[in-house]
């Protein structure tokens, strides 16, 4: 069966400092790698994923995250935190048996930037 | 952009009565999912559909809960019986057959 861990309930960072939030996951065979942002009383906003090709994917407002199969993670980055920022992420998998297999999310790291 | 639209975005309901949660999806997508999401927490799966059947189902899913796609167009999730637990946010979601889901922006249901 699939999952996913996001070992950290809350990251804490400065503005202007880089933030790591961290994402690992267990699936059959490869994996399809998801990130995905919520804002207060929002909904759930696709920020990048990974399916094939170059580890190091690029996604919207400036994250990236890099794909480490032998680590089995995914972890999501970015160089130069904004308060902006701040809000609750998901780190996501689908495995590929399937069509129609389902997205598995993780607990959520709520990111907090602080001025 | 194409979106998935959820309607309604809030809804009030009596513990007991019976809730019908609407979803569009992308009109060419051929794959449909509900999630839901107790305040804050975790975005659990509840159930996928394709071909016009449940494809998977999680555990949550029980025989409280149903889906239909009766139209072609819309795909609805019903709560029968709601209970005080049921309140959460309840996120709809479509996917064409390749790899990435497009989410509505979700209905949160209070149940009181």
């Amino acid at each position: 069966a699939q999952s996913v861990a996001q070992p950290e309930d809350q990251v804490n960072v400065a503005e202007g400092n880089p933030l790591t939030v961290k994402c690992t996951y267990s699936v059959s065979g490869n994996p399809y790698l998801f990130w995905y942002v919520q804002y207060p009383n929002r909904g759930l906003q696709f920020l990048l994923k990974y399916i094939t090709g170059d580890n190091l994917v690029k996604g919207s407002y400036g994250f990236e995250a890099e794909f480490n199969k032998s680590q089995t993670s995914f972890h999501l980055k970015k160089p130069s935190a904004l308060v902006s920022d701040s809000a609750l992420y998901f780190c996501a998998v689908r495995d590929r048996i399937s069509s129609a297999s389902k997205i598995i999310f993780g607990s959520g790291t709520r990111l907090s930037i602080r001025p | 952009e194409p979106e998935v639209t959820q309607t309604p975005s809030h809804q009030v309901t009596q513990m007991g009565q019976e809730v019908i949660l609407r979803c569009v999806p992308i009109s060419n997508h051929l794959y449909f999912y509900w999630y839901r999401q107790i305040l804050g927490q975790k975005v659990e799966f509840l159930v996928s559909f394709y071909n016009n059947e449940i494809s998977e189902k999680s555990e949550i899913f029980d025989d409280q809960f149903s889906v239909e796609r009766p139209d072609g167009s819309n795909f609805t999730l019903k709560i029968r019986s709601t209970k005080l637990e049921d309140s959460a946010m309840y996120f709809c979601a479509s996917m064409l057959g390749d790899y990435g889901y497009t989410f509505g922006s979700g209905t949160r249901l209070t149940v009181v």
